[in-house]
This record gives structure tokens, sequence and C-alpha cells, in this order.
């Protein structure tokens, strides 16, 4: 049972302009979620998070946006650049027990 | 940050073989460690939960008889993948959760991740 979905299994975008990729959750339980960035054949790294009791984070050129009433997350990039383009994985974890469920991932490619 | 180094990066065995994968966190003492697996183009799916110390905890639908976990130390975790089948030829990566000295967040940090390839 996929408990975080990412629909978009790919997202093409220009050099420069936004990118968000969408996730949704199923488990009310959930109260904090991160975005992985993850090349081939290498673990993923962390990226940013958000905790259930902010709706808004960022860190740089990306804000991650929870609506917790609509069990959904984005990620905004933005400008978008050519070294962004990665396979990015959101990921939900409770308090209770901190494993990560991971979403199957969105595969993003940055054009010139 | 916090650095996570798995061992070998890739590995080619024959049927029946035993390979083993080390995790080990290199700057920071880390009591639970968690192996995942990934298929092509596919989520990252949670095997188990390694605890030093003790027995780890394995997800639903996962064998333990074949996925062997030993966590012997703070900063080492293993997955030892017995009697390998080309069905088990996967790509595994293992975390482990950050402690801030007062805290844990449900942050992770992550290996490089182990190619495995069974023939």
């Amino acid at each position: 049972d996929q408990q975080v979905k990412q629909n978009s299994p790919s997202l093409s975008v220009q050099e420069g302009r936004i990118s968000i990729l969408n996730c949704d959750y199923t488990n009310s339980m959930f109260d904090y979620f991160l975005w992985y960035k993850k090349y081939p054949a290498e673990g993923p790294t962390f990226l940013i998070s958000i905790s259930s009791i902010k709706d808004k984070n960022e860190d740089g050129r990306f804000t991650v946006f929870l609506n917790k009433s609509a069990k959904h997350l984005s990620l905004h990039i933005v400008p978008s650049q050519p070294g962004d383009s990665a396979v990015y994985f959101c990921a939900a974890s409770a308090s209770t027990d901190y494993k990560l469920s991971f979403g199957a991932g969105t595969t993003v490619t940055v054009r010139a | 940050g916090a650095v996570v180094s798995q061992h070998p990066s890739w590995v080619i065995c024959k049927s029946g073989t035993s390979v083993k994968i080390e995790c080990r966190s290199l700057d920071f003492q880390a009591t639970t460690m968690f192996w995942y697996r990934q298929f092509p183009k596919q989520s990252l799916m949670l095997m188990a939960t390694s605890n030093e110390g003790s027995k780890a905890t394995y997800e639903q639908g996962v064998e333990k008889d074949k996925f062997l976990i030993n966590h012997a130390s703070l900063t080492l975790s293993t997955l030892t993948v017995t009697s390998a089948h080309p069905e088990d030829s996967s790509f595994y990566i293992c975390s482990a959760r950050y402690f801030s000295g007062t805290a844990y967040t449900g942050e992770l940090f992550f290996g490089e991740g182990s190619r495995l390839t069974v023939l």
C-alpha cells in the first residue's frame, strides 16, 4: 500500500523556469516530510524538509509547501538549472517510529 | 553534514553465493540504521530497521533468513544476502538516523548505495 504518491513520473522544464513537483500522502500520522534528490547509481541526498507545524519552508532555490488538509506537498525549484536534472523523491515519516516512506520519484529534466 | 558510507558500491556474484554489504556512519553514532532496496524506476522500499545490539526488525514480506542484518557497533551495520539468486539483483541503500545530541529528527543520511548483480 503506497502511502506516499508522486503521480508524475517525469517533468521537463526549461532552464531558468520553475519546476513544481507534487506529492500526496494518505497516512494522517505523518508529521515530517522530506525531499531527496538522487542521481543514477548513487544514494539519495537530502534536499529540504518540512514539519507538519509549518506550511512553508524555503532554502535558497528550493521551497516546500505543505497542505495538511489536502495531505499534499509540493517542491518548487526556481530558477531551474541543468544540474537539477535528477530523480526527486518525496518522503514522509511519523514521529512514532521515524521510518521513511518514499514516493516513486519524479524524474526532472532541465533543458538548456 | 553527516556522512554514511557503503561498501562495496558494486558487486557481481554467482548464483548461490552470499554477499555482504557494509554501511558505516563516518562522523556520528547511529543506533538505528535502515536498509532499503530499489528496483529500477521504482521507489525505495524499506527492508528492515537495524538496531545496534539487538535483532533487526524486518518489514512484511522481507525474508530475514535471506537478508541477514547485523548491527554490532554504533557505526557499522551489515547486510548479507545469503544464497543470492538473480532476482536479488537490485540497488541496496542504507541510511542512518542522525542524532543531534539532544534529539532525533526525521532526517536520514544515506549511503552511496550498492548495486548487486547476481549471475
